[in-house]
């Protein structure tokens, strides 16, 4: 069964430089998250979008930014990079955004590294 | 704004031993609650789930939880662990409302090692 595609899998990138990470939903599902999770950390919830449109904000840093496109890929972009936004970077799909009973499912994460 | 609580870092547990994991929230209202698994360096899978009805929901591996309203918690079981149980877990929630797009509020996890 097809999953959440995540790319790149690895990216190392300089301080002040920006990134740019992709998420590609389970085909069908209208709703897209973006979740952080620090070394031995618990994920935090940054952004999602519902139909193309933000939908709930989490601890989501300025320096970020996300969208969601016409073919419901999602991507998030970093600017002015810190050494502290190295983390395993997850997106999750969901297939209809109703109440909160419809399960996320997770990609395999992109590991940003901050140099 | 809900919290989730996980009060064990660390659990260590003989192989085909029992298993209790501990998971508290704090919300106004009864959230959904869900259960995932992490292995190292890997994505998050569902457990289980509990939206409403039972509170004794069945998972895949194995694992059942257990809703208990009166103490706010949301135990995940396992009567036999094996090896390759050892993982990360976490508990999480999301507030019952009309927003579906909600993002999960996780707790801290739990680190389960098996000793052979």
């Amino acid at each position: 069964a097809a999953g959440v595609i995540q790319s790149p899998r690895h990216l190392i990138k300089e301080k002040r430089e920006t990134a740019t990470l992709k998420c590609y939903p389970i085909p069908r599902h209208d709703t897209v998250y973006w979740y952080q999770q620090g070394p031995g950390q618990d994920p935090q919830f940054l952004i999602s979008f519902y139909e193309k449109m933000q939908s709930d904000k989490g601890s989501i840093p300025d320096r970020f930014s996300a969208q969601q496109f016409s073919d419901y890929h999602s991507e998030l972009n970093m600017s002015s990079l810190e050494l502290g936004d190295s983390a395993l970077y997850f997106c999750a799909s969901s297939p209809s955004r109703g109440r909160g009973n419809t399960e996320a499912f997770f990609g395999q994460g992109t590991r940003l590294t901050v140099v | 704004a809900q919290s989730v609580t996980q009060p064990d870092i660390h659990i260590t547990v003989s192989e085909g031993a029992s298993l209790e994991l501990r998971c508290n929230y704090s919300y106004g209202a009864t959230p959904y609650l869900f259960w995932y698994v992490q292995s190292p360096g890997q994505g998050l899978q569902l457990l289980l789930k509990y939206f409403s009805g039972d509170t004794l929901v069945q998972g895949i591996k194995g694992f059942e939880a257990e809703f208990k309203r009166s103490q706010s918690s949301f135990n995940l079981r396992k009567p036999s662990v094996h090896w390759s149980d050892a993982a990360e877990y976490f508990c999480a929630v999301v507030p019952y409302s009309g927003g579906g797009a909600d993002g999960l509020t996780f707790g801290k996890g739990t680190h389960l090692i098996i000793q052979p």
